[in-house]
């Protein structure tokens, strides 16, 4: 079952602009974690934010995570064509598992 | 460091036939996880295994599905008998410590079709 949903399911912007995409989730979680899926490979994990956590920056991405409305964006900066994947969110709890959400669809036109 | 590995890297097969996936892990890595992509269901949590030990295998669909860590270095994903239904791609991803609480290393998967 899915935990997260992402929204929007897909996303066109030009290169240079920025993308930000949202994840809202059900319960509550230990942390929350993107990862970037390019066409035809497996998933790459991008930034882990902890619960405690409000936001973090890692190079031109910037998290954020809101528990008490059990929602988080990522927001890409100056976006490239080499952006263009899809984003998906995940979230922990006390288990081992990763709960991955639906996923939008980036697409960055040079 | 080679990544995570999977073979085959494509699989085409006829309904009714055994399907063997295979995954290995990197090197130090506790946690081996197996999941599937498809269209309709996203990715999906099949079982994950922690130190060679099956630890959640609820993801499972079905009796037709198996997968075993024989040792740290290698783990299969059986489907006896394989349906249409079960045309998806697999992905296995590996992590060094609990797997929630880090980062989870994906192999490229594989994609399977079932005729």
């Amino acid at each position: 079952s899915q935990q997260g949903e992402e929204d929007p399911q897909a996303l066109s912007i030009q290169e240079g602009e920025n993308a930000t995409m949202n994840c809202s989730y059900k319960t509550s979680i230990n942390n929350l974690q993107w990862y970037r899926q390019n066409s035809g490979r497996g998933l790459v994990h991008l930034i882990l934010i902890r619960s405690n956590e409000r936001e973090k920056h890692s190079g031109r991405l910037r998290v954020t995570l809101d528990t008490s409305k059990k929602s988080s964006s990522l927001l890409i900066t100056a976006s490239r064509a080499a952006d263009t994947a899809s984003y998906f969110c995940a979230t922990a709890d006390n288990t081992d598992k990763l709960i991955f959400g639906t996923g939008t669809r980036l697409q960055v036109f040079p | 460091d080679a990544g995570v590995i999977q073979s085959p890297r494509h699989e085409v097969t006829e309904m009714g036939q055994e399907v063997t996936l295979r995954c290995k892990p990197i090197s130090g890595h506790d946690y081996l996880f197996w999941y599937r992509q498809t269209m309709m269901r996203g990715l999906e949590l099949l079982i994950y295994f922690n130190n060679n030990v099956p630890i959640d295998d609820s993801g499972m669909p079905e009796d037709r599905f198996s997968a075993k860590m024989p040792n740290a270095s290698f783990s299969t994903l059986k489907i006896q008998p394989s349906e249409p239904r079960d045309s998806a791609v697999y992905f296995c991803a590996s992590s060094p410590q609990r797997g929630s609480y880090n980062e989870q290393f994906f192999g490229p998967g594989t994609r399977l079709t079932v005729l």
